[in-house]
């Protein structure tokens, strides 16, 4: 595997349910992001991770709770999300001191 | 947060024919990047940025850091049917560490 990879690649869920989206990157990279997609909106960033620890947290409802166990992986827990949460949801990494973002391929997220 | 302005919103061109689109801000950024997306796949990184006045080639793209730093261009020479896509730009400021702005993206149709 090369790259940013994320699964699963689409994940239906109803709102009472839990479930987690996982990012790998395999760059060697310190600095992992999670960002949603929303039709017709910019990416809106959700969290941020540096060398394992959260940096950022842009007010994102509790219901969306990142995990970081090291530098390679990324997880993205989810529980009673609502309709409105449906959306792309992309991991990113880079390295800790450069600016150039490398995309996984998104996980479709569709709550009903 | 911040906001950028990325125009045109779409775009339908004959094959062949070159292509611009920009991105302004409110704000002056110290970094500027473009990504191509295609659907269903995250974000590709095309081009990066660092300083004003600054214009860097990748193949047929070319994008230049506008001398205000509150703005960037991207241009693509001699369209062919694979350019097909949403370019987004975004751009970090000072003082706002890792996070970066996404511009809404400009929706780019080659037609044969």
């Amino acid at each position: 595997e090369t790259g940013v990879t994320q699964t699963p690649r689409h994940l239906v869920m109803g709102m009472t349910n839990k479930k987690s989206l996982k990012c790998e990157q395999h760059l060697g990279h310190n600095a992992m992001y999670w960002y949603k997609q929303s039709a017709k909106k910019p990416l809106e960033l959700m969290f941020v991770y540096n060398f394992k620890e959260q940096t950022e947290n842009n007010s994102v409802p509790s219901r969306f709770s990142p995990e970081c166990p090291n530098s390679s992986h990324l997880f993205l827990h989810l529980h009673t999300l609502q309709p409105e949460d449906s959306a792309l949801y992309l991991c990113a990494s880079a390295e800790a001191r450069s600016y150039e973002q490398y995309f996984g391929p998104g996980t479709r997220l569709t709550v009903t | 947060g911040q906001q950028l302005n990325q125009s045109p919103q779409s775009m339908f061109i004959q094959e062949g024919e070159d292509v611009s689109m920009n991105c302004t801000s409110s704000s002056i950024f110290n970094t500027w990047l473009w990504y191509k997306q295609d659907p269903g796949e995250g974000p590709v990184l095309l081009i990066a940025l660092y300083k004003a006045g600054e214009l860097t080639s990748n193949g047929r793209l070319t994008a230049q850091f506008g001398i205000t730093r509150k703005d960037s261009f991207l241009n693509i020479s001699a369209s062919i049917p694979s350019d097909v896509g949403i370019y987004f730009c975004a751009g970090q400021t000072p003082n706002t560490g890792n996070q970066f702005y996404f511009g809404t993206g400009t929706s780019l149709t080659v037609i044969p």
